[in-house]
């Protein structure tokens, strides 16, 4: 079955430290997001793209940046990791707009 | 931007009571609604969604209405059983190539026995 994947599912670094999220899927899709979801505060979005040539941010990008290798591979870079990052980081794609998201089965990260 | 409120943050109800979870957006531009499933220490998976030009949509014990005029839409559960306990996240898109989804906060269910 199509699907979407994270790795590694869970990590556990030190401030300061660079760190990479890797997503990759087999569903065909052009779209692809960055969420992080913490307790009590939903999903919010991290970065966006829309195809290979398209990045944009979302509404808490400061800190995080991010590369659109291929249609099928979206990676998350922490740059300096700080333990306000701690957090379950989830990535999802979709068709188009207006329509339903994949989502990865999230990477847990956790900043000591 | 979007901004999307979610109400309750927590509810809990008894095996086979029906539960209600409602949403409210502000950009009158918004034309699809889905929610969301996430059970504990899974991915959240689409459960049933609804476009703007419909007022009603149901999938067996699943329903969601949508109130374009007051811009609100809600997520009813009937014959709530234990394993409808998951947090339910409520989310609000524009149908145009710039559109992605804003999320509510998320409403953990909790379906007593």
């Amino acid at each position: 079955d199509a699907d979407v994947t994270q790795t590694p599912r869970n990590r556990i670094t030190k401030t300061g430290k660079r760190i990479m999220l890797e997503c990759s899927q087999t569903k065909g899709h052009d779209r692809m997001y960055w969420y992080r979801q913490d307790p009590g505060l939903g999903l919010r979005l991290i970065y966006y793209s829309f195809d290979v040539k398209d990045i944009n941010k979302g509404e808490i990008s400061d800190g995080y940046s991010v590369s659109r290798q291929a249609q099928a591979k979206f990676s998350l870079s922490l740059e300096s990791a700080i333990p306000n990052q701690t957090a379950l980081y989830f990535c999802a794609t979709s068709r188009t707009a207006g329509f339903e998201q994949y989502f990865g089965p999230g990477t847990r990260l956790t900043v000591t | 931007g979007e901004n999307v409120e979610q109400h309750p943050s927590t509810l809990s109800v008894q095996e086979g009571d029906s539960a209600v979870i409602k949403c409210t957006y502000s950009d009158s531009a918004s034309n699809y609604f889905p929610w969301y499933k996430q059970e504990l220490g899974k991915r959240p998976q689409l459960i049933i969604d609804i476009r703007s030009n419909v007022g009603e949509k149901k999938d067996q014990r699943i329903a969601v209405t949508l109130n374009k005029t007051a811009k609100h839409f809600s997520l009813h559960i009937t014959e709530t059983q234990p394993e409808d306990s998951a947090v339910y996240f409520c989310a609000a898109s524009r149908n145009t190539n710039a559109g992605k989804s804003t999320f509510g906060d998320g409403t953990t269910l909790t379906v007593k026995p």
